[in-house]
């Protein structure tokens, strides 16, 4: 019954690889987002997607690519890891973007450790 | 420069007692603020969202402010419970809905 879940929750991998975190939310919501929480908890917003189209790439390195196969769902793949990579990403979505747009409802987040 | 900057520090309260967390922001024109809470190893969770020609709302014990004058929203938890005890962030959505701005929180402890 989960509104917004996200796998893997943990992620280790070595410096250079590829990695994929997939998302899905069940709301019916229109817009979906990527967050990266780093380790001072700062919670910054990388993308923005709304009915599968790009609303915002927030200076995120061409390394991050996501991809929206459909309104439910976006993942996030991360090319060539580096250290600084490692954070917790949050996914989220919510109903409306502009001027109506409402809270966001966020998954559990994907602890991505890059060793 | 833009800023959203809200207590560094953790809040320590008593239970029972009203606790209040502090939102700043510079340079930036909010169409709306929102209030989450984030338990550890969780995503946050939405609490209450106040539009910019609002001043004040409310929700059961919660209540929070908004002066775009002053460039502050105030967050109030009344009668506080040590189940309140979590990280509460703070969250600007820019005029234009395209983007929300999280500030890095404030870590509340509840002490029975």
């Amino acid at each position: 019954d989960t509104a917004v879940s996200q796998t893997p929750k943990y992620l280790v991998t070595q410096m250079g690889n590829d990695k994929s975190i997939k998302c899905e939310q069940n709301l019916g919501h229109d817009t979906m987002y990527w967050y990266k929480q780093d380790s001072k908890k700062f919670l910054k917003i990388m993308f923005s997607y709304n009915n599968k189209e790009l609303i915002i790439n927030e200076t995120v390195p061409n390394r991050f690519s996501p991809k929206s196969p459909d309104k439910a769902h976006l993942n996030l793949h991360i090319n060539s890891l580096e250290l600084g990579d490692s954070a917790v990403y949050f996914c989220a979505s919510s109903q409306e973007y502009g001027q109506g747009a409402t809270e966001a409802f966020f998954g559990q987040g994907t602890r991505l450790t890059v060793v | 420069s833009q800023k959203i900057e809200q207590n560094s520090e953790a809040l320590n309260i008593q239970e029972g007692k009203t606790a209040t967390l502090t939102c700043n922001y510079t340079n930036y024109s909010p169409a709306y603020l929102q209030w989450y809470r984030q338990d550890p190893g969780r995503g946050p969770v939405f609490l209450l969202l106040i539009r910019e020609n609002e001043k004040e709302k409310r929700k059961e014990r919660l209540k929070v402010t908004f002066d775009t004058t002053l460039k502050q929203s105030l967050f109030h938890i009344t009668a506080s419970q040590p189940a309140d005890s979590a990280t509460y962030l703070c969250a600007l959505t820019l005029t234009g809905g395209f983007k929300t701005i999280f500030g890095a929180g404030t870590r509340l402890f509840v002490k029975a």
